[in-house]
């Protein structure tokens, strides 16, 4: 079976350090990949997602970048945080092509003080 | 651009009440809807996909309809229980596209 693991599971990082969150996913190839941020009472934003290795798509500009170093693994990064940067950090994954199944990691509490 | 809203955004009911969620979408020419459940401070956990090519899905005591042409799905929630306290999600997917969210339904079952 498929698994996807998140971490880490709470972060406190100072304005102005940098960020790096990470995502694996086991037990497929090849999965479409997929970073969410949720704020306080507010709906899913998509970040970024990627269809394969080192192909990444951002949906936002932001303070944000992502990578795909391995096809199961993926990275949310910052060279300095923001204050607005704080929120619940959701990576995902979905097998390749469409109308399939998304699948949510435990995701990650950031907290930019 | 797709856009998703979900009715109401909170609701309370006593436990054994069967409830409907709403979930509307602006673009009917989706591919898919997904129905998810959020823990409080946990991530989602997928409950029901429902293709475009179909009606209907059901699990357990959860029924998801899907209407493109009205631009609506409706999760409806047999003898509601306290367990089944959180927050669900709709998200419809265009082809080639990502899924979009809705804002969630936040459900509280008493006791």
């Amino acid at each position: 079976s498929q698994t996807i693991h998140q971490w880490p599971a709470t972060l406190v990082q100072p304005v102005g350090s940098p960020l790096s969150l990470e995502c694996t996913v086991e037990g497929t190839s090849n999965p479409n990949l997929y970073w969410y941020r949720q704020a306080a009472g507010r709906g899913l934003q998509l970040l970024f997602y990627s269809v394969g290795i080192g192909q990444i798509s951002s949906e936002v500009p932001q303070n944000l970048s992502a990578s795909r170093p391995q096809d199961r693994q993926f990275i949310l990064s910052s060279k300095k945080l923001l204050l607005s940067d704080s929120g619940f950090y959701l990576c995902a994954w979905s097998l390749g092509g469409a109308g399939n199944t998304i699948y949510f990691g435990e995701g990650s509490w950031l907290t930019v003080v | 651009k797709q856009e998703v809203t979900q009715i109401p955004a909170a609701l309370s009911v006593p436990e054994g009440e069967n409830l409907v969620l709403n979930c509307s979408f602006t673009d009917s020419a989706i591919y898919n809807l997904q129905w998810f459940r959020q823990d409080p401070g946990k991530g989602l956990t997928s409950l029901l996909l429902i293709q475009s090519s179909q009606r209907e899905q059901t699990s357990g005591r959860l029924n998801a309809s899907l209407d493109k042409s009205s631009g609506r799905s409706t999760l409806y929630i047999a003898a509601s229980q306290p367990g089944d306290s959180a927050t669900y999600l709709c998200a419809a997917s265009n082809y080639g596209q990502n899924f979009v969210f809705g804002p969630g339904t936040r459900l509280s079952v008493l006791p």
